[in-house]
């Protein structure tokens, strides 16, 4: 079954830790991409990916970090530096050029 | 600055009848819409899109309008179920990239 698989589903942050969010994909598809979604609101770019190896900020990567080392495989880091990091993460890929396809989401909150 | 805008948060609407969710654009070189549907703790799944060619594109119970001049956009879903109930985004790009820039989204709710 292809798909996007994003691990875990809920996540808890400590105060000062950095947190890691997984993003696996087998649908062979070059471009990558993580959103934020607070309660009420739309989806905000954090980062990007089009090919292995290279990423571009997005409209908000402030406090976070990403790596693309692997086409299948796009992990986030939640950096200490993120103040707000409560909030609901999506990770989608796609074809470039073609619509985006999104993972279940990492529920994540601050202890 | 919000490029894309849906300035309906909710809309409610009888078991049956016409959904109507709207979006609206800034940015002249979007030319490639779409509409996502969302239920909560998932994520959005592709409903249908439109690229700037055309003004109108169907699915089954779905169309989006595409009104250029206006910069609007709009799905219609008929008849509405229950199990419409869900968050609709509405998404924009160009053809620079697949950048999606998303509206914020309407949460619609269908009533037995």
């Amino acid at each position: 079954d292809g798909g996007i698989t994003q691990s875990p589903k809920y996540l808890f942050r400590k105060e000062g830790q950095n947190v890691t969010l997984s993003c696996e994909q087998n649908l062979n598809h070059d471009a990558m991409y993580w959103y934020r979604q607070d309660p009420g609101q739309g989806l905000r770019l954090i980062y990007y990916s089009q090919i292995v190896n290279d990423f571009q900020k997005g409209d908000i990567a402030e406090g976070y970090s990403v790596s693309r080392e692997k086409k299948e495989s796009f992990p986030l880091t939640v950096t200490s530096a993120q103040k707000n990091p409560t909030a609901f993460y999506l990770c989608a890929s796609s074809i470039i050029g073609e619509k985006l396809f999104f993972g279940s989401g990492t529920q994540l909150s601050v202890l | 600055d919000q490029q894309v805008k849906q300035n309906s948060p909710s809309l409610s609407v009888q078991e049956g009848r016409i959904s109507i969710l709207n979006c609206d654009y800034t940015n002249s070189m979007f030319d490639y819409f779409l509409w996502y549907k969302k239920y909560p703790a998932e994520g959005p799944t592709f409903l249908i899109s439109i690229s700037s060619i055309k003004d109108k594109n169907e699915d089954g119970r779905f169309t989006v309008f595409l009104n250029k001049s206006a910069k609007h956009l709009s799905l219609h879903i008929v008849p509405s179920q229950p199990g419409d109930s869900a968050v609709y985004f509405c998404a924009a790009s160009n053809n620079a990239g697949n950048m999606l820039t998303f509206g914020g989204g309407t949460r619609l709710m269908v009533k037995p």
